[in-house]
């Protein structure tokens, strides 16, 4: 089974609208941590936001929210007021504290419309 | 299950010595894969590009001397750190293109993490 799952691979928004790129994950651990990454055109991959699995509160930086649905195994991307720089492949991720390795999803390719 | 694969996924070698990383695409070909390192602020620099067949495109301030880049087969790619250093010591992933039946997706290793002491 995919550890992670991003089921929208295009989205659209409207600038200066919110929108929400999903993200589930499959894991057994206890201790895991969520990541989510955006990757411009020139195809490094910026560290956006991160939610440990002990973290009660969702995290937050800036424009960029996670959703976190433990029970649920989902950890949702929100990025409120869009902007045009926010076009690019958003990809989320997990490391669970077992092995420490890094599990990515595919991706989701987000288009902000002027 | 996983369709790109990284080996090792931690390795301690010797300052001086070389070590090589391996990535493979499981069940796909691919013409195109890509290296990372990640720094301590989370994100993931992009390396270099591999390319079947030729020589890697090495991003900007990487020395293609130390990190030597082949892709040999259109399943693997191999990233070779030369005359490691303590400095090199990071958590190096791989991703790989599949242009065929899924549409163009990108595929993500599971990363190695390499100690040099």
């Amino acid at each position: 089974a995919q550890k992670i799952t991003q089921t929208q691979p295009g989205m659209f928004v409207q600038e200066k609208e919110a929108v929400t790129l999903d993200c589930t994950y499959d894991t057994s651990d206890q201790s895991y941590g969520l990541f989510w990454y955006k990757q411009p055109s020139s195809g490094e991959m910026i560290f956006l936001i991160y939610q440990g699995s002990y973290d009660e509160q969702n995290a937050t930086e800036g424009r960029y929210s996670l959703n976190f649905q433990k029970a649920r195994k989902s950890a949702n991307l929100v990025i409120s007021a869009s902007q045009l720089g926010d076009s690019a492949m958003y990809f989320c991720a997990m490391r669970e504290k077992t092995g420490n390795q890094f599990y990515f999803g595919t991706g989701t390719s987000l288009t902000v419309i002027p | 299950g996983a369709v790109v694969s990284q080996h090792p996924s931690r390795v301690i070698c010797k300052s001086g010595t070389s070590v090589k990383i391996e990535c493979r695409s499981l069940d796909f070909q691919a013409t195109t894969m890509f290296w990372y390192r990640q720094f301590p602020k989370q994100s993931l620099m992009l390396m270099a590009t591999s390319n079947e067949g030729s020589k890697a495109t090495y991003e900007q301030g990487v020395e293609k001397d130390k990190f030597l880049i082949n892709h040999a087969s259109l399943t693997l790619s191999t990233l070779t750190v030369t005359s490691a250093h303590p400095e090199d010591s990071s958590f190096y992933i791989c991703s790989a293109r599949d242009q065929g039946a899924r549409g163009n997706t990108i595929y993500f290793g599971e990363g190695s993490w390499l100690t040099v002491v």
